[in-house]
């Protein structure tokens, strides 16, 4: 059964404590791998795809990388501002949806 | 450029009355998604359109009808609420040979 599964379920940091996020999944045929910020009350924000183990991308002080069961959201020196919920996504295997974790909640506090 | 627009944000229902969510999006994209989200389920796809002129049912349909009204717009129908439909719904699109796909601000729907 494809199957993305997350955690930590929640997180809480410290201000420029860095730490990192899981996502594993379990679909045969992966076109990508997909990572979204969601604030309370607001849709899903696109973040990255990545599409092959070894891949990784980039943004501000998120890094996303890519192996071929899991993806890791990494935070560096995370601030206030990133505190949010986390999905991770991947395509299921017909290719014509996207199948969701049921994300990570991070707090960054001051 | 708007994104994807949904309209209303917030609706109150009486079980077994209807209505329809609205859904548009204006970067020319191909495909649409109707998604539920609710606490501890994370997000699940109700229907999606992979083109325009066809729909097809995801994860969890029933109870929803949706229509693809054009390229832009595709709707979501609750022809009789039930209190196990409140929840907040999601419109998404992405583009043909794209995967990502581009979120609406939602709708918090309270059936009661």
């Amino acid at each position: 059964e494809d199957q993305v599964t997350q955690s930590p379920e929640a997180l809480r940091l410290q201000e420029g404590e860095s730490s990192s996020l899981n996502c594993s999944y379990t679909v045969s045929g992966l076109r990508g791998l997909f990572w979204y910020r969601q604030d309370p009350g607001k849709g899903p924000e696109f973040l990255f795809t990545l599409y092959s183990a070894g891949e990784e991308k980039e943004k501000e002080r998120l890094k996303a990388t890519l192996t071929k069961k899991e993806s890791f959201l990494h935070i560096t020196a995370p601030k206030p501002e990133d505190s949010a919920t986390y999905l991770c996504a991947s395509n299921n295997q017909a290719g014509t949806a996207l199948i969701f974790g049921k994300g990570t909640t991070l707090s960054v506090s001051s | 450029n708007a994104g994807v627009t949904q309209t209303p944000k917030f609706q109150v229902l009486k079980t077994g009355q209807s209505m329809t969510l609205q859904c548009a999006q204006d970067m020319n994209h191909n495909s649409m998604y109707w998604y539920r989200q609710d606490p501890g389920m994370g997000l699940r796809l109700i229907y999606y359109s992979a083109s325009e002129g066809t729909t097809d049912k995801g994860e969890v349909p029933n109870g929803y009808n949706v229509s693809r009204l054009n390229k832009r717009e595709f709707s979501l129908r609750l022809e009789s609420a039930a209190p196990s439909q409140t929840s907040v719904y999601f419109c998404a699109s992405s583009a043909v040979g794209a995967y990502e796909q581009y979120f609406g601000p939602g709708t918090r729907l309270t059936v009661t």
